[in-house]
């Protein structure tokens, strides 16, 4: 069965400084692997999206995130925070166990240090 | 506009109240979920509906009901409410085409007393 483990319930940086957030995954297909974004009292926006294609996704915000099959991680980066930052970001994988239904993971919150 | 919408936004009830959250969406998407969002546990599937006479049972539908009145539309009650289920409800759609890509609403905070 596929599962989602996001490996940090915080993380806290200073701005301007690079931005990691580790999600490990178990899938037994070919997975799609998500990263949604949910800023305070906000609903959740999608940041980028892995569907098999290039390795190295980039997405909305300067974020970007990298498929390692091998370490079955899909990690999220950014190379400078900025304070607007600031919110929780949830990794997200479907594939055909799950009949494309996503399975999310329990979130991370980044906080921004000024 | 938002392609989205919840309503209501918040609400309070006491335990034991039938409530009704509806949601309704301008994509043109047949496909429809309702979710809740405990803190610490990320997303929770209740029900989902791939179109108006498609409707299934996600991973915590106990105690939950669902309504597709029309493509755009989809309602989730609660037939008696119990404090247990306050938590942030998100609606979301997405296309036949591309399942898995779903589009979320704002959500509605439901606190059960």
């Amino acid at each position: 069965a596929q599962s989602v483990t996001q490996l940090d319930s915080h993380v806290s940086v200073s701005e301007g400084t690079p931005v990691l957030l580790r999600c490990n995954y178990s899938s037994s297909y070919s997975p799609s692997l998500f990263w949604y974004v949910q800023h305070p009292n906000k609903g959740l926006q999608l940041l980028l999206k892995y569907t098999s294609a290039a390795t190295l996704v980039k997405g909305i915000n300067g974020f970007e995130a990298e498929f390692k099959k091998s370490e079955t991680s899909f990690h999220l980066t950014k190379p400078s925070a900025h304070m607007s930052d600031a919110a929780e970001y949830f990794c997200v994988v479907s594939d055909l166990d799950s009949n494309y239904q996503l399975i999310w993971g329990a979130g991370t919150k980044l906080i921004i240090k000024p | 506009d938002a392609d989205v919408t919840q309503t209501p936004r918040n609400r309070i009830t006491k335990t034991g109240k039938r409530i009704m959250l509806e949601c309704s969406q301008t994509k043109g998407h047949d496909r429809m979920y309702w979710y809740r969002q405990d803190p610490g546990l990320g997303l929770r599937l209740i029900y989902y509906s791939f179109d108006v006479k498609d409707i299934n049972k996600g991973e915590i539908s106990d105690g939950y009901s669902v309504s597709r009145q029309a493509q755009a539309k989809f309602s989730l009650s609660l037939e008696s409410a119990i404090p247990n289920q306050t938590a942030l409800y998100f609606c979301a759609t997405s296309d036949v085409g591309s399942t898995d890509t779903q589009y979320f609403g704002p959500g509605t905070r439901l606190t059960v007393l």
